[in-house]
């Protein structure tokens, strides 16, 4: 699996918007850019994904180079309850064995009054 | 709620023993994940199944075995237990295989805890 970095931690305060970056250098053309996050103590939980546009759902944005080689996840407002690890991961087009989801370490967001 | 089914939610039992893990998938989700999650370790993927068969494995011990049974639910066993098993296992389903855009839809876990 082509492999993303992110920062380990981040901090936000409440009701600011947050920007997550996610660098993928190595994608390949039939890679998607999914998002995940863990909330404490919960399994992870799907945030986002997209290709190669840009992509609005009712949880966030993701906002995707133009070369792809990197995407930011976009919450527009944070609350508490987006304290959370939030995962970027790569998943090849192809299928068939490369169906899982491989997790790195992700991002740790810290969300504060 | 996911739609995702794990039980038990908590389970503690000793060193060597045997415990089986049981997972009901989404309704019309055919493929089931697992993944295990320990404090130094991340989440590992651990194995797939789609539709009752064996489609990816990753660093699944020999002393852990999966299935899926035909009405799709999974039980994840693990036997001989050592201190080091001791984690969260999440399984986690989809509605097919072979998408980029599949997206899976975890459950809220089985913490197992071998004293």
């Amino acid at each position: 699996d082509a492999k993303t970095t992110q920062p380990n931690s981040m901090e936000s305060n409440e009701e600011e918007p947050v920007h997550l970056p996610c660098n993928h250098s190595t994608i390949s053309g039939t890679d998607y850019i999914h998002w995940y996050r863990q909330l404490p103590s919960q399994g992870p939980e799907y945030v986002i994904h997209g290709l190669t546009s840009n992509v609005n759902n009712r949880m966030a944005s993701l906002a995707i180079a133009e070369d792809r080689k990197s995407s930011t996840l976009i919450l527009h407002r944070a609350t508490l309850r987006d304290a959370a690890v939030y995962y970027c991961i790569l998943r090849d087009a192809g299928g068939g064995t490369a169906s899982k989801l491989t997790f790195g370490t992700g991002t740790r967001l810290q969300v504060t009054l | 709620d996911s739609g995702v089914t794990q039980t038990p939610k908590h389970l503690i039992t000793a060193t060597g023993q045997r415990v089986t893990l049981r997972c009901s998938p989404r309704s019309g989700d055919l493929s089931v994940y697992w993944y295990q999650q320990s404090l130094d370790q991340g989440l590992q993927f651990l194995i797939q199944y789609y539709n009752g068969e064996e489609r990816a494995k990753g660093n699944i011990l020999e002393r852990f075995s999966a299935q899926q049974f035909p009405d799709l639910h999974s039980e994840l066993n693990l036997s001989s237990l050592e201190l080091g098993d001791s984690a969260l296992y999440f399984c986690a389903s989809s509605r097919s295989i072979g998408s980029g855009a599949n997206v899976l839809t975890f459950g809220a876990g089985s913490r197992l805890t071998v004293l």
